[in-house]
């Protein structure tokens, strides 16, 4: 059973720094990583996936990939307090299963 | 466009009482569906998915059941609710196939309570 931890829980930041949050998880096998932002009493969005070893950067995100160490990093850049929610890791394989990380609560502060 | 309903919006109900929430996808034909339960602050859990019509496959055993009538359409349900399935139960979907490249898309979940 994959296992997927994220850290750190809770992160605060101050508006138009940068926001790092990461997540480690047990399978080198497996395929897919998502994030996945979510605001209270709402259902996940995704932002930004990867899959390949390297880097990916989409607009004031960027993520990090190293299948060796297990580990993926999310980045924003220029962090705004509309970027205050729980930031989710989703790992999978090539089956249809997915397993969700604990999450990063991410406030931004004006 | 693609749309993702989920009904109820919230409900309240007492121990062994049964249960059936609903999820209906329009604009978007054979997806694949999934069901989440999120316990309050707790990790995002895969309960179910479909691929198909008629074929459900399970993840976690939480004494759920779910089922596929229509291409469209995801039921949850339970015969006898325990306080452990309060939560917030959120519906998914994705293309079909869903491979390494496909992000889920949500729904706007399901408040239980149960007491």
């Amino acid at each position: 059973q994959e296992k997927v931890q994220q850290s750190p829980e809770s992160l605060i930041v101050p508006e138009g720094a940068m926001s790092s949050l990461n997540c480690t998880f047990s399978n080198s096998a497996s395929q897919s990583i998502w994030w996945y932002q979510q605001h209270p009493g709402k259902g996940p969005e995704a932002l930004i996936s990867i899959f390949s070893n390297g880097n990916k950067k989409e607009g004031r995100l960027t993520v990090y990939l190293n299948r060796a160490s297990l580990h993926v990093s999310l980045h924003i850049r220029d962090s705004q307090p509309s970027d205050s929610a729980v930031y989710l890791c989703a790992v999978s394989s090539n089956t249809n299963k997915v397993v969700f990380g604990t999450g990063t609560r991410l406030q931004v502060l004006p | 466009a693609q749309t993702i309903h989920q009904w109820p919006v919230a409900e309240i109900k007492a121990v062994g009482s049964p249960l059936s929430l609903g999820c209906t996808i329009k604009g978007k034909s054979s997806p694949n569906l999934y069901w989440y339960w999120q316990a309050t602050g707790g990790t995002l859990q895969q309960l179910f998915y479909s691929i198909t019509v008629g074929q459900v496959e399970s993840v976690v055993q939480l004494n759920l059941s779910a089922s596929r009538p229509k291409d469209d359409q995801f039921i949850l349900s339970t015969e006898k609710l325990l306080l452990s399935h309060s939560g917030f139960y959120l519906c998914a979907w994705s293309l079909r196939d869903w491979g390494s490249s496909y992000e889920q898309y949500f729904g706007p979940g399901t408040r239980l309570t149960v007491l």
